[in-house]
Formats: C-alpha cells, sequence, structure tokens
C-alpha cells in the first residue's frame, strides 16, 4: 500500500518559473517530511524538511507548504533554473516508529528548459 | 566532514548468487538505513541497523540481511539473487539521538543476470 502519493509524476517549466510538486500522505503518525532533490546516477540529497507544527518552510528558493489537516504537502521551487532539472522525491516518517523509516513518494521528474 | 560512502559502484551478478554490498557512514553518524530503488521508482526502507543490531525492517525476504560494525559501517548481503533485485541500493546514515534527517551515498548499481 502507497502511503505517500506524489504528483505530477512530470513536469516542464521554463527558466525563471515557478515548479510545484504535490504529496499527500495516509499515516496520521507521521512526524517528519522531507523532500529530496536526486540526479541521474547518484542518491538522494536532502533539500528541505518541515515538521507538522509550522505550515510552510523556505529555504532559498525552496517552499515547503504544509496542510496537516488535508494531510498533504507540497514542493515549491521559486525562479526555476536549468540545474535545477532533477527528480524530486517526497517522503514522511514517523520518528516514534522502530528504525524511523523513510516512506518515499513516487517521484517527479522536472525539466527547466532555458 | 567525510560524507556517506558506499562499495562498489557497480556489480553484474548472476540468478542464484549472493552480493553483499558495504557503506561507511556520514563522520559521526551512528545509525545506517538501507534502500532499494527499482528504476523510475521512490527508495524503498529494507532496515536499519543502530548499536550494531536491526533496528526496524521493510517488507523484505529474509534473504536480505545486513550487519553494522563497531565503526558504524555497514554490509547488506543478499542471498539466491532474483532478477527482481537489480537496483540501486542506498545507504543513508543518520544520527539517532540528533533527529530525523537522513544523508544518502552514492548507491551501489545491481544487475542481476
Amino acid at each position: 500500500q502507497q502511503q505517500v502519493k506524489q504528483s505530477p509524476q512530470s513536469l516542464i517549466v521554463q527558466k525563471g518559473g515557478i515548479s510545484i510538486i504535490n504529496c499527500a500522505y495516509e499515516n496520521t503518525a507521521f512526524d517528519y517530511f522531507p523532500w529530496y532533490q536526486q540526479f541521474p546516477g547518484k542518491g538522494p540529497a536532502l533539500l528541505i524538511a518541515i515538521r507538522p507544527d509550522v505550515s510552510e518552510k523556505k529555504e532559498g528558493r525552496f517552499t515547503i507548504s504544509f496542510n496537516k489537516s488535508a494531510k498533504q504537502f507540497s514542493l515549491h521551487i521559486m525562479d526555476s533554473q536549468p540545474g535545477d532539472s532533477a527528480t524530486y522525491f517526497c517522503a514522511a516518517s514517523n520518528g516514534k516508529a522502530a528504525g524511523n523509516k523513510l516512506t518515499f513518494g513516487g517521484g517527479t521528474r522536472v525539466l527547466v528548459k532555458p | 566532514e567525510t560524507g556517506v560512502t558506499q562499495s562498489p559502484t557497480h556489480l553484474i551478478k548472476t540468478r542464484g548468487q549472493q552480493v553483499t554490498l558495504r557503506c561507511s557512514s556520514q563522520s559521526g553518524h551512528n545509525t545506517v538505513s538501507w534502500y532499494q530503488q527499482a528504476l523510475g521508482q521512490g527508495p524503498q526502507f529494507i532496515f536499519q541497523y543502530y548499536r550494531e543490531e536491526e533496528n526496524g525492517r521493510g517488507n523484505f525476504p529474509p534473504r536480505f540481511s545486513g550487519l553494522q560494525f563497531p565503526n558504524y559501517s555497514s554490509e547488506l548481503n543478499v542471498n539466491a539473487l532474483e532478477l527482481d533485485d537489480s537496483a540501486l541500493y542506498l545507504c543513508a546514515s543518520s544520527l539517532k539521538q540528533g533527529g530525523y534527517e537522513q544523508y544518502f551515498g552514492p548507491g551501489t548499481r545491481l544487475t542481476v543476470t
């Protein structure tokens, strides 16, 4: 059972535009929501993360919006650059569970056109 | 600060064989998690090691096993390889007491023929 659903599967954005990726989760015990960026042939790199006690977190051009009641969170990439072209994964975890495993969404392939 | 390293980078094995993958955790991190990432999919949690013991396991059969050593490095062993085991195997390290952040290595690409 997929516990984290991510959309869209892919998106194309022009340089300078805004990329928006959405995720929805089912498990209300999740208490940590990170986003990872992955380039081809590389491991995922932690980009930004949020806890459910805040509704928004911004780091540079990357912003997470979190809606606890709707069990949804999203990543906004402002002023998208060609170097942002990568696959983005949302994830969620429950810090109280053994292993504190990350449950990942299916990924979104982002292409930024110059 | 040294990041997470994994070896080998690539590996080709035959169905039925056994394989061992290795991971060195980031400096200062005492917890190692292993994930399997099939092509075009998100990583799937295999298991986590903390204090040299398995601390949580995902939905993987017993032929997937692991070890953690006193220096916090870790091994993933897979017996009786199947074609569906072909994937990118990722190791992530974290500081158990320090929070939730997990930092991934570059992965080992395993191909089973």
